[in-house]
């Protein structure tokens, strides 16, 4: 497609459930990140995949969060017992290629609401 | 990377032009600055990034001084849908593709 697509666009959960959000970046991106944005808060990095190397993963918050991406496709960012502090815009970003100062094109988020 | 100080608010006249600073006095020669903008309840969005000369494309402009220790964005005609909140992020062009950090920016309102 055009742009990144996040899906769903929002997600009401029940507190100890577990997650999946989805992320399709632009064909050709090798690179890709998963930030999360809390209610009036500013971007936390969570963790970055570029091509087959392995993910950096030093953004994840605790091992309830994990996140798995096939070849230069599809990521999906899984929360685990989600928690009420788990609420929060989940924002998927891909860009070009690691030698070029390359702009990011984000998604425009999941937001998930823990009840 | 080196950091960056951003003024945490603007207003800016509809019509008129916007003229965001930021420092970063502590760049690298190997540094790029980028700006982003994020409006309300969407990702943020890439605008420009320039390494020393100065840079123009359909959204914006970007002048960065002579030292390299500021630069500033300019939207030469902003609108209310320019209302947002706008970041400077400095990386190294060796940064490969370690992640953009995000700090608090620039909200700018456009008022009518």
């Amino acid at each position: 497609g055009a742009g990144v697509s996040q899906s769903p666009s929002n997600k009401v959960t029940e507190k100890g459930k577990d997650v999946e959000l989805r992320c399709d970046p632009i064909s050709g991106h090798t690179a890709l990140y998963w930030y999360r944005q809390r209610l009036g808060q500013g971007l936390e990095f969570l963790i970055y995949f570029q091509g087959n190397s392995a993910p950096d993963k030093s953004g994840l918050p605790s091992d309830r969060f994990s996140a798995e991406r096939t070849g230069e496709s599809v990521s999906t960012l899984t929360i685990q017992r989600t928690q009420q502090e788990d609420s929060a815009v989940y924002l998927c970003a891909s860009s070009l290629g690691a030698t070029i100062p390359a702009g990011y094109t984000f998604g425009s988020g999941t937001r998930l609401t823990v009840v | 990377d080196a950091k960056t100080t951003q003024p945490p608010s603007m207003d800016c006249a509809e019509g008129r032009a916007a003229n965001l600073p930021c420092n970063h006095s502590t760049i690298s020669g190997n540094e790029y600055v980028y700006w982003y903008r994020q409006i309300h309840s969407q990702g943020p969005q890439y605008i420009i990034h320039g390494l020393k000369n100065n840079e123009t494309n359909e959204m914006a402009s970007l002048i960065i001084t002579e030292d390299r220790k500021s630069s500033t964005l300019i939207l030469p005609h902003a609108t209310l849908r320019d209302t947002a909140v706008y970041y400077c992020i400095v990386r190294a062009s060796n940064s490969g593709n370690t992640p953009l950090v995000f700090g608090k920016g620039t909200r700018l309102s456009v008022i009518a």
